[in-house]
């Protein structure tokens, strides 16, 4: 199946400093891919919507200041969670659509990535 | 009303035993519904999707209802490896809007 490699899998960072997360395709181009994040005893909740060569859309009550998203090529796409504070303390989680099988609606999940802030 | 509602049990069931989780959504513009696998601190992978006539992938049984806009999973046989929180999934507008369920988790007892 398609893989999704996500990228760091765990980070801590002290307060008010700015975090990177990757989101690569490794044998697929995804023109989609949604960011996501999980608090805990919580669903999944989308964030935003990733396209590759434009703006990313963003899901009611997201800062699109405050996660920055770029997706510069067909096969990554990295969120930057600025100025970081406690409250962003969770886990984020990445995921593709294949464009080669859209139809099929099925997604790959990055790793996700657990994000600490001191 | 959350938009995909799941009992977020644990469900505990032994070896051999016939579960079901069901799925209710409120968007009844919905379009794709999937039955996603999580393992604990893993990523979810895609169990099955859900289409209009039910469909049926080895021990694994998904119905949509779509009158009453819930989603059911069966799982006949358990195994041990079944043991997973399963996400309801629900999406409109070819994956634009994605929502998931809070999950059910499942354990499967020797």
């Amino acid at each position: 199946g398609a893989v999704v490699s996500q990228h760091p899998s765990r980070v801590i960072c002290k307060s008010g400093t700015s975090v990177k997360i990757e989101c690569r395709s490794l044998d697929f181009q995804a023109t989609t891919m949604f960011w996501y994040r999980q608090f805990p005893k919580q669903s999944l909740m989308l964030m935003a919507t990733s396209n590759e060569g434009s703006k990313a859309t963003y899901e009611q009550g997201v800062e699109k200041d405050k996660f920055l998203i770029n997706h510069a090529s067909l096969t990554l796409s990295t969120l930057t969670v600025t100025s970081a504070h406690p409250e962003d303390s969770s886990f984020y989680i990445c995921s593709a659509e294949d464009m080669d099988r859209a139809n099929t609606g099925e997604l790959f999940f990055g790793e996700g990535s657990r994000l600490t802030v001191l | 009303r959350k938009e995909v509602e799941q009992d977020p049990g644990p469900f505990n069931v032994p070896e051999g035993a016939t579960v079901a989780f069901n799925c209710t959504y409120s968007n009844s513009a919905s379009q794709s519904f999937f039955w996603y696998r999580q393992d604990c601190r893993k990523e979810p992978k895609l169990l099955m999707s859900v289409y209009s006539s039910g469909n049926e992938d080895g021990r694994f049984t998904a119905q949509l209802n779509r009158a009453s806009q819930y989603i059911s999973l069966l799982i006949r046989d358990s195994k041990l490896s079944d043991s997973a929180t399963y996400l309801c999934v629900v999406a409109s507008g070819g994956y634009q809007k994605v929502t998931f369920g809070i999950g059910t988790k499942l354990q499967v007892i020797p």
